[in-house]
């Protein structure tokens, strides 16, 4: 199994471009969670879908962020425009049915960086 | 409120030394879900255990040992004779419906 796998694993861009990072949850699993991590806020949950579905979006910022699942296999999380503040680095996780008692297996996460 | 308290921001200790990493949580649930996780330097994070909160026997995987106490709502966890490659951030996290992950406890192991 390949795990689940986030790309690119290094963004740099500027301020007011737009950024779209990538995640491909462990086939077979229904459940995907975009995280973000900084020093500041510790990991925060910024949205999970369930079989593709948005369930909670709480997390997600501000309208400059948006997610997507078009599929099981695959989800992509946009910040448009970008800000220097969003700098931080972005996991994507993935589980079986979503569960409460499920552990997640996250991927290798995504370092953006914000000029 | 749900809420995961990991007090001990940073831990230095010597190789072959035990060190204990400290978790206290918050919740009004009944029923709910304790995890560790780890998170070495090269970034992922790696699920150690799960706990339910019907069971409170402590469980012990090699160096690995986790006491949970819901007297205290603690789910504290012990590396034995720990070692170089144990550096790393430990985070504890709860779950009722949504996840809560402490602030994490950076482990320096030096040898």
């Amino acid at each position: 199994d390949a795990g689940v796998i986030q790309s690119p694993r290094h963004e740099v861009t500027e301020m007011g471009q737009e950024v779209t990072l990538r995640c491909k949850p462990i086939s077979g699993h229904n459940s995907l969670f975009w995280y973000r991590q900084t020093m500041m806020r510790g990991l925060e949950l910024l949205i999970y879908f369930n079989n593709n579905v948005p369930i909670d979006d709480s997390g997600m910022p501000e309208d400059r962020f948006s997610a997507k699942m078009p599929n099981a296999s695959f989800s992509t999380l946009k910040i448009q425009p970008s800000e220097p503040r969003d700098s931080a680095v972005y996991f994507c996780a993935s589980s079986l049915t979503g569960g409460s008692n499920e552990k997640l297996l996250f991927g290798s996460g995504t370092q953006l960086s914000v000029l | 409120a749900q809420k995961v308290t990991q007090a001990q921001t940073e831990i230095s200790v010597v190789e072959k030394e035990d060190v204990t990493l400290d978790c206290v949580y918050e919740t009004r649930d009944t029923t709910y879900y304790l995890f560790w996780y780890k998170q070495p330097p090269s970034g992922e994070l790696v699920f150690l255990i799960r706990r339910n909160s019907f069971d409170e026997q402590n469980e012990i995987s090699g160096r690995y040992s986790w006491n949970f106490q819901k007297s205290t709502s603690s789910f504290n966890f012990t590396i034995t004779a720990s070692q170089v490659v144990d550096s790393a951030v430990y985070f504890c996290a709860l779950t009722r419906g949504k996840i809560i992950f402490g602030k994490g406890t950076r482990l320096h192991i030096l040898p």
